[in-house]
């Protein structure tokens, strides 16, 4: 099926951890994004990435560290995981020739305790 | 992106057309209206898109006032699947990879059996 995948969908750590979620889309897109969502269900962009090139960093704190291995993965490094980080993180991708439709994955559910 | 207004939530009878209000009165003359949909535990979907003209697809349909100060976005037989909180956006038309969503607090939309 073409969609946007993410692993885990759900991922509980300690503080001070250093976790990573994994994002692919098949969809040939050539831009990914990530969101966050707490717990108030705000949904508010983090990263985007287009070709592999870090475009939008909405003042996200520099323990979270997007990577983009190709067009078709953008991947979310967190260090020292804090207890703030805990909410649902959403990778999205579309095509930046478009009116932008966005593709959403399905979320990682991140608990820090 | 200019900032949209919407009621916290609405509800409508399973198989009745549901209309969902959105107010946009400080929208740029080239600033489209967008709209997603978020389903309980799963990813912002995308529904519809315009500028001016009614538009209609195979999820919904959208209506946007002459002056482009307001939107309704209509289900036209609602089901107990579109159950969900419906988020009205509006932004320009292609930008690039910098095409980020910005997400309010959106409507919840129940529908009752």
């Amino acid at each position: 099926d073409t969609a946007v995948s993410q692993t885990p969908k759900y991922l509980v750590t300690q503080m001070g951890n250093d976790k990573s979620i994994k994002c692919e889309q098949n969809l040939g897109h050539d831009t990914m994004y990530w969101y966050k969502q707490d717990s108030k269900k705000f949904l508010k962009i983090m990263f985007s990435y287009n070709n592999k090139e870090l475009i939008i960093n909405e003042t996200v704190p520099n323990r979270f560290s997007p990577k983009s291995p190709d067009k078709a993965h953008l991947n979310l490094h967190i260090n020292s995981l804090e207890l703030g980080d805990s909410a649902v993180y959403f990778c999205a991708s579309s095509h930046s020739g478009s009116y932008n439709e966005q593709f959403f994955g399905p979320g990682t559910r991140l608990t820090v305790l | 992106d200019a900032k949209t207004t919407q009621p916290p939530s609405m509800d409508c009878a399973e198989g009745r057309a549901a209309n969902l209000p959105c107010n946009h009165s400080t929208i740029s003359g080239n600033e489209y209206v967008y709209w997603y949909r978020q389903i309980h535990s799963q990813g912002p979907q995308y529904i519809i898109h315009g500028l001016k003209n009614n538009e209609t697809n195979e999820m919904a349909s959208l209506i946007i006032t002459e002056d482009r100060k307001s939107s309704t976005l209509i289900l036209p037989h609602a089901t107990l699947r579109d159950t969900a909180v419906y988020y009205c956006i509006v932004r320009p038309p292609y930008t690039g990879a910098n095409s980020k969503l910005t997400f309010g607090k959106g409507i919840t939309l129940s529908v009752r059996p």
